[in-house]
């Protein structure tokens, strides 16, 4: 069935450094939504990208939506203890059933 | 307004019981979907509840179900519990069933003996 590779699975990082997580879709989606979920917590919506090769910046966070509406990422700069958590990415197919990734969870190494 | 809420937070239910969970969506919101979560897994969709009609179903067995009444309020079920069904069970509410985003509740932690 359809579905929406995101990866990495897991990313380690240091207090400071950047974080980049990528979604992949077998086939095009109407929009691309990101949510993040802080451990213990339910995911929170962060933004919606609609139009092929659509930009979208909250502060630290950049958000892609790519030429053919098949994939996205979600790149986070400099990254502080209050990213952490698991970041999802979820497509609304032709048929408007949302389809999921799977999450990034990121780490902020001691 | 008032955001998502779920009753009940916590469930301890014995093997082969039957569970009937809670939903109560944001005002105005007449989308409703159920999710699975377990640790470490991602989102597990359950169905989706549009006007009181089941508009999408993920792949679980029969023993899942699910209703949404008029006033949007939903509740979903689960007959003969097994082990595997400990998860956490969310509930998300949108305006509508296409293209919009997802509001999502606290959450129930349903825990199988």
């Amino acid at each position: 069935g359809q579905q929406v590779m995101q990866i990495p699975q897991y990313q380690h990082v240091q207090e400071g450094e950047d974080f980049t997580t990528y979604c992949n879709s077998s086939t095009t989606l109407s929009n691309i939504q990101w949510y993040k979920q802080r451990p213990g917590g339910h995911p929170v919506f962060l933004i919606q990208l609609v139009k092929s090769g659509e930009v979208k910046k909250q502060k630290r966070l950049t958000f892609q939506f790519g030429e053919a509406k098949k994939n996205s990422s979600l790149h986070i700069t400099a990254t502080q203890t209050t990213d952490v958590g698991t970041y999802f990415c979820a497509g609304h197919n032709s048929n408007y059933q949302l389809i999921w990734g799977a999450g990034t969870k990121l780490i902020i190494k001691p | 307004k008032a955001g998502v809420t779920q009753t009940p937070r916590y469930l301890i239910k014995t093997r082969g019981q039957q569970v009937t969970l809670s939903c109560s969506p944001i005002s105005g919101h007449r989308s409703v979907s159920w999710y699975q979560q377990t640790p470490g897994q991602g989102l597990q969709f359950l169905f989706e509840y549009f006007s009181e009609t089941q508009r999408n179903k993920g792949n679980f067995p029969g023993r899942f179900s699910g209703r949404q009444f008029s006033n949007s309020r939903s509740e979903m079920n689960v007959s003969t519990l097994e082990l595997g069904d400990s998860a956490l069970y969310l509930c998300a509410s949108s305006l509508s069933s296409r293209a919009y985003e997802q509001y999502f509740g606290p959450g129930t932690r349903l825990t199988v003996t």
